[in-house]
């Protein structure tokens, strides 16, 4: 299967751990982008990254939220001191500027982390 | 200010019927992308439709058709003889400039046809 992947699926953790998401985006993408969505809306902007550099952030990204992508291919997103309001799908997308399917976001499954 | 509407939040059909999705999206930018996703029950983003904001020839593909009319500002998503597999929630996306670095998405219509 070649499109974007994320683990884990579901995350449930207690209030104040912290955790880590990976996406492993389709292989020829340089594009990586975060996404977070809950319940009933669309999905909220929160980076992306232009092969290992980290390009834009959102303002939703908090101080206990870092994101990584170390070589320019897959990447982790890191939630530290979870709180309740943290839980959320977590998306992952990815695309590429070059292409019959140039500058489509391909989405991954998301990672559904609960936060007790 | 949200950058981009949908007002509608749920819609319900018969099968057969025509449905519109409407939205609407904010922008000071001259250059911008304008995007259609569906979200099925099963959860993962499918991609639609992309539009740029020099282009505003309508298009057609099968059932689907969108309509995009910069002078309301509106990108609206129609589809013909509506049938279940439809059933989904549909996101309106935007994003300004050339180089595709930030989106935003409306709050989804979610569409349900019934047989």
């Amino acid at each position: 299967d070649t499109g974007v992947s994320q683990n884990p699926r579901h995350k449930i953790t207690k209030r104040g751990q912290n955790v880590t998401f990976r996406c492993d985006p389709i292989s020829e993408h340089n594009r990586l982008y975060w996404y977070r969505q809950t319940l009933g809306q669309g999905p909220e902007f929160l980076t992306y990254f232009q092969n290992e550099a980290q390009l834009e952030k959102s303002r939703l990204l908090s101080d206990r939220f870092s994101a990584e992508r170390p070589k320019g291919s897959f990447s982790t997103l890191e939630i530290q001191r979870t709180e309740q309001g943290d839980s959320a799908m977590y998306l992952c997308a990815s695309s590429s500027p070059r292409g019959t399917s140039a500058n489509e976001q391909f989405f991954g499954p998301g990672t559904r982390l609960t936060v007790l | 200010a949200q950058k981009v509407t949908q007002a509608q939040t749920e819609i319900s059909v018969v099968e057969k019927e025509d449905v519109t999705l409407d939205c609407v999206y904010e922008t000071r930018d001259t250059t911008y992308y304008l995007f259609w996703y569906k979200q099925p029950p099963s959860g993962e983003l499918v991609f639609l439709i992309r539009r740029n904001s020099f282009d505003e020839q309508n298009e057609i593909s099968g059932r689907y058709s969108w309509n995009f009319q910069k002078s309301t500002s509106s990108f609206n998503f129609t589809i013909t003889a509506s049938q279940v597999v439809d059933s989904a929630v549909y996101f309106c996306a935007l994003s300004e400039g050339y180089n595709f670095n930030k989106f935003y998405f409306g709050s989804g219509t979610k569409l349900n046809v019934k047989p």
